[in-house]
């Protein structure tokens, strides 16, 4: 159960938009539509903000949207703002009714 | 509200038995699969099991395989982890989440903030 890969840092400024990729295999990400991704700020549990590639739970931003590709799945935060400066980890369902998670990515917002 | 409180963590011995329990409250537990993730401190996250609402689908992570075992026990909202021989790679908060549905697929919908296992000597 390889981890998907994820870059370890993105930023951008106030107001821009910035994508975050998570790059799996035919096993997982490429076999579902079952990716979510979650925003976590230090000390805090992770919040689920996407959910089945593009679904947006009650309560989040329409800034944040997902999408998918193969086996790359993307999340697109859009009119970034200060409080999005945090973690934000993908998971993805797998043929072994496994679920596997990214390492991780530290968005700056500058 | 959904309520998830996980209990059991602590510093404990190399080769040690551990069992962590979480409470749920705030929805209908046995309509949910649930399931245990993990965080070593300053690292990302690590699926470890997961069960279905009926716990007829039960689920390990390779490298906790052999080692560890989840149950639930609906009548009492709780959701269990037991792990064996437990190892320094081991020391990590544990976390319970409900999932999105009863089976093992769904996202992972709810969170708790953890419980702390520190194995060392």
């Amino acid at each position: 159960q390889s981890a998907l890969t994820q870059p370890a840092s993105v930023s951008g400024s106030p107001g821009q938009s910035i994508t975050i990729s998570c790059i799996g295999t035919s096993n997982d990400i490429g076999a579902f539509n079952f990716v979510s991704w979650f925003q976590q700020h230090p000390g805090k549990a992770p919040k689920l903000i996407i959910y089945d590639v593009t679904n947006r739970p009650l309560g989040v931003s329409n800034r944040f949207s997902g999408s998918k590709s193969g086996n790359t799945a993307s999340l697109t935060i859009s009119g970034l703002q200060a409080e999005d400066d945090s973690y934000y980890f993908c998971t993805s369902y797998t043929v072994a009714y496994t679920h596997v998670f990214g390492g991780g990515t530290k968005l700056t917002v500058l | 509200e959904v309520q998830l409180v996980e209990s059991g963590g602590g510093l404990v011995q190399p080769g040690s038995s551990l069992r962590l329990s979480c409470a749920a409250s705030g929805f209908t537990f046995i309509d949910y699969a649930m399931h245990w993730v993990r965080q070593a401190p300053g690292k990302g996250l690590e699926w470890v099991s997961g069960i279905s609402w009926r716990s007829d689908i039960i689920v390990y992570a390779d490298s906790l395989k052999g080692r560890v075992t989840i149950s639930r026990d609906n009548a009492k909202n709780s959701l269990y982890l037991q792990i064996d021989s437990l190892r320094a790679e081991d020391t990590a908060s544990y976390f319970c989440i409900k999932a999105g549905g009863g089976h093992t697929r769904y996202f992972f919908d709810s969170w708790g903030h953890g419980t702390l296992v520190t194995v060392s000597s």
